[in-house]
């Protein structure tokens, strides 16, 4: 089965811009999507695709692919953007894999 | 308004069994792939199984073929995930959520989740 790597923890000072990082074999097929999770809420996806934001996503999220590589870039990070952030894909079968998740703390 | 709700939750003995359900409305829900996923405690998102529309297709998480089976009833609007021989590392919530995908424009993703519902496995 196919896996998607996350770094465990990223901070950011407030007003700044970060990026997540996303690598996996299963990339160079489907782009990643990506999933904010605040502590004991459900997740919300916030871009799928080449670069899609859902309705009620904030601009200032937005997506981007290399290669094997997805990147969710948050630019001028909120103090309610701190959260966990999960990528997503599936293998071109059907199975489905999530990354580790990466902690997003906002300084 | 889109919405899941799962439900069938609960305490089990080690070895023991569950089966959670996950009642949709506001959409079509036989036009959808639908997953399960998990959350242990303290860790991160783990996809379990997914179903194709009409049930012809299913797919599992090595660590639960042969042990969970995921179903669904379109008349009914409903998705389950049948647990037996449950283990102590399948204690987590466990959220249904809604699929979406496009072949063509290679994205794929769940846009829809549930609340979820625990599962704790505990003698």
């Amino acid at each position: 089965s196919s896996e998607l790597t996350q770094d465990p923890a990223v901070s950011v000072a407030l007003g700044q811009t970060v990026r997540i990082t996303c690598q996996g074999d299963s990339l160079r097929s489907y782009y990643a999507s990506w999933y904010q999770q605040k502590p004991g809420q459900a997740p919300v996806l916030v871009i799928y695709g080449k670069n899609n934001r859902p309705s009620g996503i904030p601009d200032r999220f937005s997506g981007s692919s290399s290669g094997n590589t997805a990147s969710l870039t948050i630019t001028g990070a909120q103090a309610e953007d701190e959260a966990d952030y999960y990528c997503n894909s599936r293998d071109s079968s059907g199975p489905a894999v999530f990354g580790g998740g990466t902690q997003l703390t906002v300084l | 308004e889109v919405q899941l709700v799962e439900s069938g939750g609960g305490l089990v003995q080690p070895g023991g069994s569950l089966r959670l359900s996950c009642a949709a409305s506001g959409f079509t829900f036989s036009s959808y792939w639908m997953s399960w996923v998990r959350q242990a405690p303290g860790k991160g998102l783990e996809w379990v199984a997914n179903i194709k529309q009409d049930g012809s297709e299913k797919y599992y998480v090595d660590s639960v073929k042969g042990r969970f089976t995921i179903s669904r009833d379109n008349a009914k609007n409903s998705l389950y995930l049948q647990m037996n021989s449950l283990r102590a590392e399948d204690t987590a919530v466990y959220y249904c959520a809604r699929e979406f995908s496009s072949g063509l424009d290679h994205y794929y993703g769940m846009d829809v989740w549930g609340q979820g519902t625990t599962v704790t496995v505990s003698s």
